[in-house]
């Protein structure tokens, strides 16, 4: 198994471009979810799916889009970037949001820099 | 509302001492507790975690946590510390009455273990 994959490792835009993160999982995982981590403030949660065809807000969901069409994939879409999105994404999924299975696991993270 | 807090931004110790790092959450239900770990360019990567049971939890690396209901304490430690345990440490929690998946990070701290 690959785990969780993210594509691209490294991205830089200019302000107002958009582009979309994947995230991709081969564990055949319910629950997948979208992490923004910047300095001194841990990770923080930007939207999240139960399961294909369902998503929900997170923490921080401003600026950014997700659709799940599929229970591999979960792309990140930033509709207009702006400065304030320059961070770390981490996608994460779990086999299930149920106590004895909800252990997330991360992929390795793309990190985006927005001029 | 969940919550958590890692009082500290950076643990120093000498190689083969013992390590703690500190972890104190809020719930308004039971609290689901996690500790993972994060090495340089990496994603984060599951040590252990709480949900019921035996205080004392053990995972990987040698790494045990301490469930402390009375203080809502979860506070990693290990016996030894090696200098390849150098890297960020996050403890996480989630609310039993929470019900999808939603973890809720502390800041992070960052494990410097010294030769």
């Amino acid at each position: 198994n690959a785990g969780v994959t993210q594509t691209p490792k490294f991205q830089v835009l200019k302000t107002g471009q958009s582009m979309t993160l994947q995230c991709a999982q081969d564990m055949n995982h319910e629950y997948m979810s979208w992490y923004r981590q910047d300095p001194g403030m841990g990770l923080r949660l930007i939207h999240y799916s139960v399961g294909a065809g369902i998503t929900d807000q997170g923490e921080v969901p401003n600026g950014y889009n997700v659709s799940r069409s599929t229970t591999e994939d979960f792309p990140l879409r930033l509709l207009s970037a702006a400065p304030s999105q320059t961070s770390v994404y981490f996608c994460a999924s779990s086999y299930s949001t149920a106590p004895s299975t909800d252990t997330q696991y991360f992929g390795p993270g793309t990190r985006l820099t927005v001029l | 509302a969940q919550s958590v807090a890692q009082p500290e931004d950076q643990v120093n110790v000498a190689e083969g001492n013992p390590l703690t790092v500190k972890c104190t959450y809020s719930v308004s239900g039971n609290p689901y507790l996690f500790w993972y770990v994060q090495y340089p360019n990496r994603g984060l990567q599951f040590l252990l975690k709480y949900i019921t049971g035996d205080n004392l939890v053990k995972g990987s690396y040698g790494f045990e946590a301490e469930f402390n209901k009375s203080q809502t304490s979860f506070h990693l430690k290990k016996p030894s510390a090696l200098v390849s345990d150098s890297a960020l440490y996050f403890c996480a929690v989630r609310d039993s009455n929470n019900a999808g998946n939603m973890l809720t990070f502390g800041g992070g701290t960052r494990l410097m273990v010294k030769p």
